[in-house]
């Protein structure tokens, strides 16, 4: 089983709609999560961290449940800007406390 | 402040050559990491290092490929002989430190085509 499981999509929208992506972990004992975003043929960049009250980060809102080892990331309003890959990422702990693992991504294209 | 620089950008390289990526992290930051993203996938963690001590390198086929970062700023990882399969994008990233916190900045990556 792997770490980190994510709807792949596509998820095509168009401006101004609202979208959810959701992922699942595996491991019951993770402390640590995140959503980054990867452009086209770039590098992932840290889109925000997640924490158990849940957080919001202007358009963006990021819950955790840890019941469900499930993740969720809102993003409301979209923009143009926003298509990109989203990937869900889970921290390890222990020793393999540096190592993050990525969801495959989910890829999101905003339209006009 | 200058991020994580990665060179080459783009190789191509025919099947049992060898080849070797260089990354230069962010000034400052202790730890370093090579990833490797294939198409379609995330990416996978193949070495972490510590300033210039391995933390974690269970992920790394060690038949074939090796790193290292002799004087913990600087690294290079090295893949002999290459196969196909090993055609996929090497991103290198640092941090600050080794913390349940702490962001990891990633370079732009070497793009590998094994042909």
């Amino acid at each position: 089983r792997k770490e980190v499981e994510q709807d792949p999509g596509p998820f095509n929208v168009p401006e101004g709609a609202t979208v959810a992506f959701n992922c699942t972990y595996s491991n019951s004992a993770s402390q640590s999560f995140f959503w980054y975003r990867q452009d086209c043929r770039k590098e992932p960049k840290l889109l925000m961290s997640v924490y158990s009250s849940g957080n919001e980060d202007g358009r963006f809102t990021a819950q955790l449940n840890r019941a469900s080892q499930y993740i969720s990331l809102l993003i409301r309003d979209s923009k143009l800007s926003d298509s990109a890959t989203y990937l869900c990422v889970v921290r390890g702990r222990g020793s393999t406390l540096g190592r993050l693992y990525f969801g495959r991504g989910t890829q999101l294209t905003v339209w006009p | 402040e200058a991020g994580v620089a990665q060179s080459p950008r783009y190789k191509i390289i025919e099947k049992r050559q060898s080849v070797a990526f260089w990354c230069n992290p962010i000034s400052g930051h202790a730890t370093l990491y090579w990833y490797q993203q294939i198409l379609g996938q995330g990416p996978k963690l193949l070495i972490q290092f510590q300033n210039n001590g391995v933390v974690d390198d269970s992920q790394l086929p060690k038949d074939r490929f090796s790193a290292e970062r002799l004087k913990g700023v600087d690294s290079t990882l090295k893949i002999q002989p290459a196969k196909l399969e090993d055609s996929a994008v090497y991103l290198c990233a640092s941090s600050l430190a080794l913390a349940y916190q702490e962001t990891q900045y990633f370079g732009p990556g070497t793009r590998l085509l094994v042909l």
